[in-house]
């Protein structure tokens, strides 16, 4: 069975300019969300979707955006970039069946702002 | 607490028992989780515990939790090369549903 998968791996961007991640869950599963990772502020939730309907949502600018398709993958765009922007976006995905109801997590996308 | 909170670092040798601690937010936090990432990857799902329990064991991993003082332990049996990484305790708040709120995440580093 695959995991998550996200898309890119790696990024480097401009200071201003805008990007899209990629996220494909694991197959049947319905819920995905999306964390931030620093150094400094560790991992910080952004948001979550279900059925293509964001349930939940952090504590992040309004230049953090999602969305989630009809196949369940979804994607986060994050305009107008800035230098601390940069950071470890994860991806996870979960089900009503996944143990403990936990989350599983993709790889990441290693996001640089220049 | 407003924080998960989790030791910053911890050093053993190999063949020994790691106890990693972390006191979460919210006695009512009905599902924990300890997440595990090595360098340059994801989190992996090591295991969780459902409030209603106070121990789970599962191969060289046991999870203590005391809902009264809200601490969570994981404890790692004869402890690996493979085992150094950085730890995270994980807890989902009652009123803050689909959330992972994480520690700060220990880091193990494993001695010859």
């Amino acid at each position: 069975k695959a995991g998550v998968t996200q898309t890119p791996r790696y990024l480097i961007k401009t200071r201003g300019q805008q990007v899209t991640l990629s996220c494909s869950p694991i197959s049947g599963h319905r819920s995905v969300s999306w964390y931030q990772q620093t150094p400094g502020q560790g991992l910080q939730f952004l948001f979550e979707y279900f059925s293509e309907t964001q349930r939940n949502k952090g504590n992040f600018p309004g230049r953090f955006s999602g969305r989630q398709f009809s196949n369940s993958r979804s994607e986060m765009n994050v305009s107008t970039l800035e230098l601390g922007d940069s950071a470890l976006y994860l991806c996870a995905s979960s089900s009503p069946g996944s143990p403990g109801y936990g989350y599983t997590f993709g790889s990441g996308t290693r996001l640089t702002v220049v | 607490g407003e924080d998960v909170e989790q030791s910053l670092f911890l050093s053993v040798r190999e063949g020994d028992s790691s106890v990693i601690n972390c006191t979460y937010t919210d006695s009512s936090s009905t599902y924990l989780y300890w997440y595990k990432q090595e360098p340059g990857a994801g989190l992996q799902l090591l295991t969780y515990i459902f409030s209603n329990m106070d121990m789970k064991q599962d191969q060289r991993l046991t999870v203590l939790l005391n809902k009264k003082d809200t601490h969570l332990s994981l404890r790692i049996a004869d402890t690996q090369t493979g085992d150094s990484a950085i730890y995270f305790c994980a807890e989902i708040l009652p009123w803050d549903d689909y959330k992972l709120s994480f520690g700060a995440g220990t880091t193990v580093t494993v001695r010859a």
